[in-house]
């Protein structure tokens, strides 16, 4: 069964600083791996997703994240934040059997300091 | 287009009763998917409907039931309700079994008191 961690329940950047949201899943094959993001009050928006191919997937808002099936990470990055990236973000897998649900992470709140 | 919509918004309800919560997918999504955010639990997955049938369901008790319609909206049912089943109850929808990611609803935010 697949599963996924997120390492940090909160992170904090200053504006203009890199964002790094780290994310581990646990899958016998790779799996489809996303992020989405949760802004207060809100349901979950997609920010972007791998399934093949190039492993470097560029999202929404600037971000983008590199599959590295080595080390079964997915990890999340902006180079410059914005006050308006603060927000939680979750990181999801969704594997190939299993009746296809997806997984959620426990999500990463991002706080931006100005 | 129109996006996924759910209602009510908001639902209170007595420990006890039952609630019911809407989902309307995206058009063209016949996928259905319903998720428990609970207050530092995370996204748990409740249940997964597609053409109409249960496809997938998460680690609930069978009081939490539901149903998709022939137009591919979705109802959530929450029998017998308990304190701890205050949360955010989230309806996405989406393509090919989730693999294209989903689109999420807003929510219902649920307290039982």
């Amino acid at each position: 069964a697949q599963s996924v961690t997120q390492l940090g329940s909160h992170v904090s950047v200053s504006e203009g600083a890199l964002v790094l949201l780290r994310c581990n899943y646990s899958s016998s094959v790779p799996p489809y791996l996303f992020w989405y993001v949760q802004y207060p009050n809100q349901g979950l928006q997609l920010l972007l997703k791998y399934t093949t191919g190039a492993t470097l997937v560029k999202g929404i808002n600037g971000f983008e994240a590199e599959f590295k099936k080595s080390e079964t990470s997915f990890h999340l990055t902006k180079p410059s934040a914005h006050m308006s990236d603060a927000a939680e973000y979750f990181c999801a897998v969704r594997g190939h059997t299993g009746g296809f649900k997806t997984i959620f992470g426990a999500g990463t709140r991002l706080f931006v300091k100005a | 287009e129109a996006g996924v919509t759910q209602s009510p918004t908001h639902l209170i309800k007595t420990r006890g009763q039952q609630a019911t919560l809407r989902c309307s997918p995206i058009s063209g999504h016949t996928s259905v998917y319903w998720y428990q955010q609970a207050l530092g639990l995370g996204l748990q997955f409740l249940l997964w409907y597609d053409e109409g049938e249960e496809r997938n369901r998460g680690n609930f008790p069978p009081r939490f039931s539901g149903r998709q319609f022939p137009n591919y909206s979705s109802e959530l049912n929450v029998n017998a309700l308990e304190l701890e089943d205050s949360a955010l109850y989230l309806c996405a929808s989406g393509l090919q079994g989730g693999s294209y990611g989903y689109t999420f609803g807003s929510g219902t935010r649920l307290t039982v008191v």
